[in-house]
């Protein structure tokens, strides 16, 4: 199946600061690029859904001006949160469609840990 | 998109076959049963989905049921690298957004 890269694997940072988060299709273009949020022994959370080139859609109770979406090319798409804090600190994941009507299959990164102190 | 209904949690010895259930009863024509797994600290890996057929891959079968309200998952030879949380999705697919909603899932522990 295609392959969906997600850097860095794992990020630690203080309080306050910024952290982003890259998403890449390696060998398809992906029109379509999910965010998702996991809490420890929690199921998966979608937390936006990402146009190439347009502004992402944010789930209910997700705030837009924390976690930054960005989408520019076909095979790339950023996370940036923001002002971290503490509780933020969780597994973030991203996924790909390269099938512009989502009728099959999505491809998922290896996931980024991010601790916040 | 449908909720789903599985089990919390399974056992399967090594070398068996994993048959994982999972009731959709409000499932909607158009839409597609998915199943996935996650293995710890990883992302999701796709395994299969289908519409009203049977479907088998490389990595397991999916049998539908006939009204479409349940499916079960079978890994025919269990080993223990599936031992992960097993997620049945259902969703529309044909044009619409294509996001996939997670339930709880099925932790299946393959036992030696």
């Amino acid at each position: 199946g295609a392959v969906v890269s997600q850097h860095p694997s794992r990020v630690i940072c203080k309080s306050g600061t910024s952290v982003k988060i890259e998403c890449r299709s390696l060998d398809f273009q992906a029109t379509t690029m999910f965010w998702y949020r996991q809490f420890p022994k929690q199921s998966l959370m979608l937390m936006a859904t990402s146009n190439e080139g347009s502004k992402a859609t944010y789930e209910q109770g997700v705030e837009k001006d924390k976690f930054l979406i960005n989408h520019a090319s076909l095979t790339l798409s950023t996370l940036t949160v923001t002002s971290a804090h503490p509780e933020d600190s969780s597994f973030y994941i991203c996924s790909a469609s390269d099938n512009p009507y989502n009728t099959g299959e999505l491809f998922f990164g290896e996931g980024s840990r991010l601790t916040v102190l | 998109d449908a909720k789903t209904t599985q089990p919390t949690s399974m056992d399967c010895a090594e070398g068996r076959a994993a048959n994982l259930p999972c009731n959709h009863s409000t499932i909607s024509g158009n839409e597609y049963v998915y199943w996935y797994r996650q293995i710890h600290s990883q992302g999701p890996q796709y395994i299969i989905h289908g519409l009203k057929n049977n479907e088998t891959n490389e990595m397991a079968s999916l049998i539908i049921t006939e009204d479409r309200k349940s499916s079960t998952l079978i890994l025919p030879h269990a080993t223990l690298r599936d031992t992960a949380v097993y997620y049945c999705i259902v969703r529309v697919g044909g044009g619409s957004q294509g996001n996939l909603i997670f339930g709880k899932g099925t932790k299946l522990s393959v036992k030696p």
